[in-house]
C-alpha cells in the first residue's frame, strides 16, 4: 500500500543531532497527524493539521517541531532529543468533514519511522 | 476516565476458536467507530469500520451499542495469522479527533 509514505523508515541519531521525518499522503486528504508509539505502549497523539493549519498540539516538547507546507506533506523536525524519545513515529491522514459514519472519516497510517536516540 | 478503554489481554486461544473483544467509550457524542489491527512493530491497519448497528466481514463481526457506549469485535474460526493487537478507535464527532484504546492482544495457538 502506498497511500501514506514515511521516510526514513529507520533513524539513529545522537542527542545533539538535528533530523527531520517526512510524511506524504496520496489520498487527497486534508488532515494529517503525528503519533508516537513507545515500546509496548498505546499510541500517543502529538500533532494534528487540518487544511495545513495546526489544530492540535498535545503538550509535545518543543524539541519536536512539526511543519505542514501543504495538505499532502507533513514533517517532524527533531533537535536535541533524549533517549526516552526513542519510539515508532507514525503519520496518518484522514478526510475531515466527511459524512459521519461513512468511509470518508477513516484514518490511514504510514509505515512509521523507527527512531533510536543514543 | 480514558476516552476509550479496552481489556489489554492477552487472549490466548486455540486455532478455530471464537473470541470476542469489547471496548467502551466515554463520549456519548461519538460518531464513528473502528477496529484496527496492529502487528508487532508495524503500523495500525484498518480492520473494520463499525456503523449503525454493526457489520460483518467474513469471519469478523463488529457490533455497536450506543445506549451502553460499547463496541465489540467477534472473530470466528481463529487463524494463526489473526495473532495481533486489536485497537478500538472512536471519532468523537470532531472529525479530526480520533481516540485510540490501548489495544487487546490476541495470541492464536496451534
Amino acid at each position: 500500500e502506498t497511500g501514506v509514505t514515511q521516510t526514513p523508515r529507520h533513524l539513529v541519531m545522537g542527542m545533539t543531532n538535528k533530523k527531520s521525518l517526512k510524511c506524504e499522503q496520496h489520498l487527497g486528504h486534508n488532515a494529517m497527524y503525528w503519533y508516537k508509539q513507545s515500546a509496548k505502549k498505546p499510541l500517543e497523539l502529538m500533532f494534528v493539521y487540518n487544511f495545513k493549519e495546526q489544530t492540535e498540539n498535545n503538550s509535545v516538547p518543543s524539541r519536536f517541531s512539526p511543519e505542514c507546507p501543504n495538505s499532502s506533506h507533513l514533517f517532524l523536525h527533531l533537535h536535541t532529543l533524549q533517549p526516552e524519545d526513542s519510539a515508532l513515529y507514525l503519520c496518518a491522514s484522514s478526510q475531515p468533514g466527511g459524512l459521519a459514519g461513512s468511509s470518508t472519516d477513516t484514518q490511514y497510517f504510514g509505515p512509521g519511522t523507527r527512531l533510536t536516540v543514543l | 476516565r480514558k476516552e476509550v478503554e479496552q481489556d489489554p489481554g492477552p487472549f490466548n486461544v486455540p486455532e478455530g476458536a471464537t473470541v470476542a473483544f469489547n471496548c467502551t467509550y466515554s463520549n456519548s457524542a461519538s460518531q464513528s467507530f473502528f477496529w484496527y489491527r496492529q502487528d508487532c512493530r508495524k503500523e495500525p491497519k484498518l480492520l473494520m469500520s463499525v456503523y449503525s448497528s454493526g457489520n460483518e466481514d467474513g469471519r469478523f463481526t463488529a457490533q455497536l451499542n450506543r445506549a451502553s457506549q460499547y463496541i465489540s469485535l467477534l472473530i470466528r474460526d481463529s487463524k494463526l495469522s489473526d495473532s495481533a493487537t486489536y485497537l478500538c478507535v472512536v471519532n468523537a464527532g470532531n472529525f479530526n479527533k480520533f481516540y485510540f484504546g490501548s489495544g487487546t492482544k490476541l495470541n492464536v495457538k496451534p
